[in-house]
């Protein structure tokens, strides 16, 4: 069965750095897109980008340039959020997600919480 | 950037109630829009994508319709476990969630 398994809570400070994984399994890790989206407490759904796990291309949406960079290693059918200079305002749970062959986002990771505070 | 304007924010409705939610696009999307549900603490689950087609394993009480920019979400009978935020996304162009609506039982 399709799964994505995402890495546990982190808890950092100010202008540190984070990296958040997402492993796929029970399906052809390369033949669908990953995206990425964050959920702020008590907040509603953000569109993050997504990263194309055949070549390799990231795209970003606005609000996530810069600090925030999609990577995988296919070895291992597993993506990963990078994020640097953290601030408190990045506190969030991040989700990733496989998109569908139809459209839409059908299979989701957990979701990892990131807490950023001194 | 696609805007998505997702109305009402918030809905509170009895058992066996008919709920509609709707989500109006900036620009014309195409049908290229999904409907989530996401209940607390867990991640969302996809229920309808091409504005009108239900996932595999979703209840058909819940559907999908609409063309352009206006698109409709509808319960056709409300039941205890639809408790949840829910959440249209249009793919059109890259993506954008809706602001979400939170449905409450009265």
């Amino acid at each position: 069965q399709v799964q994505l398994v995402q890495s546990g809570s982190e808890l950092k400070k100010p202008g540190a750095s984070v990296k958040v994984s997402c492993k796929a399994s029970g399906y052809t890790f390369s033949s669908h897109t990953i995206n990425w989206v964050r959920q702020a407490p008590g907040q509603g759904l953000e569109w993050m980008g997504w990263i194309n796990t055949n070549s390799e291309n990231p795209t970003y949406a606005q609000g996530f340039t810069g600090r925030f960079v999609f990577s995988l290693d296919t070895s291992v059918s597993t993506t990963y959020l990078h994020i640097s200079s953290l601030k408190a305002e990045d506190t969030a749970v991040y989700y990733c997600a496989r998109w569908g062959d139809y459209g839409g986002a059908d299979y989701w990771g957990q979701g990892t919480l990131v807490t950023v505070s001194s | 950037d696609i805007q998505m304007t997702q109305s009402p924010s918030s809905l509170s409705a009895s058992v066996g109630d008919r709920v509609t939610i709707t989500c109006r696009a900036s620009q014309d999307i195409n049908k290229y829009l999904s409907w989530y549900q996401q209940k607390p603490g867990k991640a969302p689950e996809l229920l309808i994508y091409g504005a009108s087609n239900l996932e595999t394993g979703v209840p058909s009480r819940f559907s999908g319709s609409g063309s352009g920019t206006d698109y409709t979400f509808t319960i056709s009978s409300l039941q205890p476990e639809d408790i949840a935020t829910y959440y249209c996304q249009q793919y059109d162009t890259l993506c954008t969630f809706g602001q979400g609506t939170r449905l409450e039982i009265k």
